[in-house]
């Protein structure tokens, strides 16, 4: 029931575009995206809900394909302050909205 | 910043001992959660609590405990510390009008 995020790794250099990708096997409630420098603590981005619309936070955004239980997190334009690991967190149709379950991770590392 | 300490940051303790992980949260958030944080495993929820005295179980709950008897603090006990309960633990909380959740820093925790 974890989601799968891909790619696990990804390198960039700055001013290049980045797509995250969080897959479910099954039916999604709403998908969370957060962010987690290293030797910190995860830090919320966005939320998606079923039936809500693509968000955008800054140059950061996300979509959410209910029919193909999938999100996707797009990072335009990249800065250094974008590296870091991804985690989406997924929460079933029916469960408790709280109850994540996350994915292992995308780590992006941003180069000058 | 929602307000959230852990404590101890960092504890090693052996095999077969207790060990009890305090978060205290400063923002009189309903619902908390605790997680533990491996490589390659990404975020797992071990028991989370949706109020005073009531919580629930996890997806990796054997081997752990909780309590809640304040709003504020939310205590994780290792009965028994085993050495596959090597892990950076996170508390979490969330506010009443949002699922963002919140988390704390972190305790590591060694168990020789």
């Amino acid at each position: 029931q974890q989601p799968v995020q891909s790619p696990q790794a990804v390198i960039l250099r700055e001013g290049e575009d980045a797509v995250i990708n969080c897959s479910s096997s099954k039916a999604l409630y709403s998908v969370h995206w957060y962010r987690q420098k290293h030797g910190e603590a995860p830090v919320f981005l966005m939320i998606l809900l079923k039936g809500g619309e693509q968000k955008g936070h800054d140059k950061i955004s996300a979509s959410f394909n209910e029919k193909k239980q999938q999100s996707s997190l797009y990072l335009t334009a990249s800065q250094l302050s974008y590296s870091g690991t991804y985690f989406c967190g997924t929460a079933g149709v029916g469960g408790s909205q709280g109850n994540l379950i996350f994915g292992k991770g995308t780590k992006l590392s941003v180069k000058p | 910043d929602a307000g959230i300490t852990q404590s101890p940051r960092h504890k090693v303790t052996e095999t077969g001992t207790p060990v009890t992980l305090r978060c205290h949260q400063t923002e009189n958030h309903r619902y908390m959660y605790w997680y533990r944080q491996d490589p390659g495993h990404g975020l797992r929820l071990i028991h989370y609590s949706y109020g005073v005295k009531d919580t629930d179980k996890g997806e990796v709950s054997d081997g752990y405990s909780v309590s809640r008897s304040k709003t504020e603090d939310f205590l994780l006990t290792l009965e028994s510390a085993t050495s596959s309960q090597t892990s950076v633990y996170f508390c979490a909380t969330t506010g009443p009008s949002s699922y963002e959740q919140y988390f704390g820093p972190g305790t590591r925790l060694t168990v020789t």
